[in-house]
């Protein structure tokens, strides 16, 4: 079974770019989260979607944005970057309905650097 | 506090047990995790233990949970080489995504 994939792995934007990440859960899994990861802030959780709803949502400013797609596939969405955007996006699926009771599976991430 | 809270380092010989602590902060939480992350990966769960439990023991692995002090720990017995990464604990307050710890980084020297 493979396991959740994340697009692309590496990028480079410049300041008030715009990025989309993709996350393409494991086969199976409704669920989809993203968190993103700095040294400073640790694991920050951006939002969680299920079967094309946004179910949670973290203290993230409108920038960020995301979407799920009918085959449970999700995008990320940064508009004008900013240095402090930088950081590790991981996505992470479950196939629980609720996701305080699964267990979630992660991606390796997406590695924005903001120049 | 308002975070999950843990140590930023910890550094064994091999051979050693790992104690890594951790203090959540929601009480109604079900489910506590440990999560770990090895270098340019995304994380792995571990293991977790359901709230009406005090221990759960896996391999070389053994979580202990306070509920009174909103206290977890993990320890690693006989601490490999290979067991150096990044280990997060998360709680899962109700209704909410799983909220994790910063992280410790253990580090196991030979």
């Amino acid at each position: 079974k493979a396991g959740v994939t994340q697009t692309p792995r590496y990028l480079i934007k410049t300041r008030g770019q715009q990025v989309t990440l993709s996350c393409s859960p494991i086969s199976g899994h409704r669920s989809v989260s993203w968190y993103q990861q700095t040294p400073g802030q640790g694991l920050q959780f951006l939002f969680e979607y299920f079967s094309e709803t946004q179910r949670n949502k973290g203290n993230f400013p409108g920038r960020f944005s995301g979407r799920q797609f009918s085959n449970s596939r999700s995008e990320m969405n940064v508009s004008t970057l900013e240095l402090g955007d930088s950081a590790l996006y991981l996505c992470a699926s479950s196939s629980a309905g609720q996701t305080n009771t699964g267990e979630l599976f992660f991606g390796e991430g997406s590695r924005l650097t903001v120049l | 506090g308002e975070d999950v809270e843990q140590s930023l380092f910890l550094s064994v010989r091999e051979g050693d047990s790992s104690v890594i602590n951790c203090t959540y902060t929601d009480s109604s939480s079900t489910y506590l995790y440990w999560y770990k992350q090895e270098p340019g990966a995304g994380l792995q769960l571990l293991t977790y233990i359901f709230s009406n439990m005090d221990m759960k023991q896996d391999q070389r692995l053994t979580v202990l949970l306070n509920k009174k002090d909103k206290h977890l720990s993990l320890r690693i017995a006989d601490t490999q080489t290979g067991d150096s990464a990044i280990y997060f604990c998360a709680e899962t307050p109700a209704g909410t995504a799983l909220i994790f710890g910063k992280g410790t980084t253990l580090s196991v020297s030979s």
